[in-house]
């Protein structure tokens, strides 16, 4: 059970390059997410998918786009890659029916991150 | 906007119990607290959460004041492995804010 998968672990870019971070989740959650990490700061997320089919922007969505692939899979993209851009990305998943309740708030788990740097 | 207010920081000797507190003053009737630790730089590891009563799992207790607007997680036997950065969050449905936590240093 290998719970959430993020490719690539580390990558570098130069300033206008284009790049796909992929995620992969084994839990069959619905719900996933994709945050940032600047240093010295909290995670701030970029957009989210309640489920299959849909997303939703979050905090900070300007310069990415994401595609929920299947239920399993979640990606981001940067088009045109900037160096503010350059920051710790993590994916997570998440069960989540919106009915209340324990059963339907449940946590989120996390991958182990994709660090990224733009030059 | 921030929905948590946590310490910056906070130190705790090996052995003793870790109390990091955390208000949310604004949290309404459904909304649930959240605990999360990250360590370094791995992704976040969830902790407990809860909604108005005491909660406990073999990692921490969680305990949500009457009125909801504060809350306390307790480390009962802080190691030095419990050290990194207890995120405190209220959730709004599906988006999770993380704030910047407090850094819990666990001294020898």
């Amino acid at each position: 059970n290998a719970g959430v998968t993020q490719t690539p672990k580390f990558q570098v870019l130069k300033t206008g390059q284009s790049m796909t971070l992929q995620c992969a989740q084994d839990m069959n959650h619905n719900s996933m997410y994709w945050y940032r990490q600047d240093p010295g700061m909290g995670l701030r997320l970029i957009y989210y998918s309640a489920s299959e089919g849909t997303t939703d922007k979050g905090e900070v969505p300007n310069g990415y786009n994401v595609s929920r692939l299947n239920k399993r899979e979640f990606s981001l993209r940067l088009e045109s890659a900037a160096p503010s851009q350059t920051s710790v990305y993590f994916c997570a998943s998440r069960r989540y029916t919106g009915t209340g309740g324990i059963r339907g708030n449940q946590p989120q788990h996390f991958g182990d991150g994709t660090r990224l740097s733009i030059l | 906007d921030a929905k948590t207010t946590q310490p910056t920081s906070m130190d705790c000797a090996e052995g003793r119990a870790a109390n990091l507190p955390c208000n949310h003053s604004t949290i309404s009737g459904n909304e649930y607290v959240y605990w999360y630790r990250q360590i370094h730089s791995q992704g976040p590891q969830y902790i407990i959460h809860g909604l108005k009563n005491n909660e406990t799992n073999e990692m921490a207790s969680l305990i949500i004041t009457e009125d909801r607007k504060s809350s306390t997680l307790i480390l009962p036997h802080a190691t030095l492995r419990d050290t990194a950065v207890y995120y405190c969050i209220v959730i709004t449905g599906n988006q999770f804010y993380f704030g910047t936590g407090t850094s819990l240093t666990v001294i020898p």
